[in-house]
């Protein structure tokens, strides 16, 4: 059973317009969330996190929201660009661990048509 | 600084060889893990390290061996391949005070007939 979800296998948008990228998780014990973004043929790098302490955190065009009590995520990002087309996994870590117990969505690959 | 580095970049087996896929980071980082990527399931943990001569099982360790003898490596044995290995292989590596943003290198491809 999977505890992190990632519904949407893959989501076109136009460039310029928002692209919103969704997770869920089951896990009442995650306390900290990430966002990484992978290209073909390379690894996954890392992109924005959240504490479980937080609702909210921005960095430049991306912003990640944390609603706990529906145990889900978003990734909005304005304004889309096509360099942004990649896949997108979304990623949790429980409480009181060092952070090598992540637990991966299936991703979300995002195209970003100009 | 090369980051993590993974070699090889690809490798065919047949079933029942062995092989070691090879991981080094140069940021003296101390956590180290291994992923196997497989279409629709993302990224599942095989294998961690939160310190030289420290190793622990991840969600999927069957089939799998690691040592950690020095920070800077960490190893990634099969023992007897099957096809159900097939897959990417991810190394990743954290440290010092964002232990959660782990970096990864560029993968190894994994076919087993």
């Amino acid at each position: 059973d999977q505890q992190v979800k990632q519904n949407s296998p893959s989501l076109s948008v136009q460039e310029g317009r928002i692209s919103i990228l969704n997770c869920d998780y089951t896990n009442s014990m995650f306390d900290y969330f990430l966002w990484y973004k992978k290209y073909p043929a390379e690894g996954p790098t890392f992109l924005i996190s959240i504490s479980s302490i937080k609702d909210k955190n921005e960095d430049g065009r991306f912003t990640v929201f944390l609603n706990k009590s529906a145990k889900h995520l978003s990734l909005h990002i304005v304004p889309s660009q096509p360099g942004d087309s990649a896949v997108y996994f979304c990623a949790a870590s429980p409480k009181d661990d060092a952070g090598n117990m992540l637990t991966f969505g299936g991703g979300t690959r995002l195209m970003v048509k100009p | 600084n090369a980051g993590v580095t993974q070699t090889p970049k690809f490798q065919v087996l047949k079933t029942g060889q062995s092989m070691t896929l090879q991981c080094a980071q140069d940021m003296n980082h101390e956590y180290m893990s291994w992923y196997r990527q497989d279409p629709g399931m993302g990224l599942r943990l095989i294998h961690y390290s939160v310190g030289a001569g420290i190793t622990d099982q991840g969600e999927v360790p069957n089939g799998y061996n690691v040592s950690r003898s020095t920070t800077e490596d960490f190893p990634l044995r099969l023992l007897s391949a099957a096809p159900s290995q097939t897959s990417v292989y991810f190394c990743a590596s954290s440290g010092g005070m964002l232990l959660y943003e782990q970096y990864f290198g560029p993968g190894t491809r994994l076919t087993v007939t």
